[in-house]
């Protein structure tokens, strides 16, 4: 069973407009969420994250909002540059003993066309 | 400050043959897991080291391990290959300050053919 799903495949937007990027989950257990920016032929780098006591996160043009109540957390970009054009993954983290994991969406790719 | 390198970044292998693959996290990081990429299933966690120690396990055949050395470096290791096991891999290291976000920070990875 897939606990953290992405349901976008591909997103295309033009330069200086919003991205949103949508992630949602399953298990109620999740404590942090975070998400990754992967370029081909590269390891997938840290974006940002949010814990679940919060329901938005803020970092520069990076802004990641959580709505637990709908197991539901989005990733918004502001203003969309050619640079992220990348794949994005959301990822969820558990507590306890399933703290040392991250489990993953299977990612969205974003196109920022100039 | 140098990033997780692993080595090699690319490994041609035969079915039934073993592979090791050898990860060296960020100076300082104690925490290293490693990960599976394929194109049908993304990402998925295979196990966790910490100080030498495995704490977590994902659902993979007894046919992969790992381990970690007393330095921090990891290894996997993958025996009696099947073509199924053609994926990218990729290690990821944490550190201490950041294990209970479990913010990690990935290598490139290894690309491994099996044929």
């Amino acid at each position: 069973d897939q606990q953290v799903k992405q349901n976008s495949p591909s997103l295309s937007v033009q330069e200086g407009r919003i991205s949103i990027l949508n992630c949602d989950y399953t298990n109620s257990m999740f404590d942090y969420f975070l998400w990754y920016k992967k370029y081909p032929a590269e390891g997938p780098t840290f974006l940002i994250s949010i814990s679940s006591i919060k329901d938005k996160n803020e970092d520069g043009r990076f802004t990641v909002f959580l709505n637990k109540s709908a197991k539901h957390l989005s990733l918004h970009i502001v203003p969309s540059q050619p640079g992220d054009s990348a794949v994005y993954f959301c990822a969820a983290s558990g507590s306890g003993g399933s703290n040392y994991k991250l489990t993953f969406g299977k990612g969205t790719l974003l196109t920022v066309n100039p | 400050k140098a990033g997780v390198t692993q080595t090699p970044r690319y490994l041609i292998k035969t079915r039934g043959q073993q592979v090791t693959l050898s990860c060296s996290p960020i100076s300082g990081h104690r925490s290293v897991s490693w990960y599976q990429q394929t194109p049908g299933q993304g990402l998925q966690f295979l196990f966790e080291y910490f100080s030498e120690t495995q704490r977590n396990k994902g659902n993979f055949p007894g046919r992969f391990s790992g381990r970690q050395f007393s330095n921090s470096r990891s290894e996997m290791n993958v025996s009696t290959l099947e073509l199924g096991d053609s994926a990218l891999y990729l290690c990821a290291s944490s550190k201490r300050q950041e294990l209970a976000k479990n913010i990690q920070y990935f290598g490139a990875g290894t690309r491994l053919s099996v044929l």
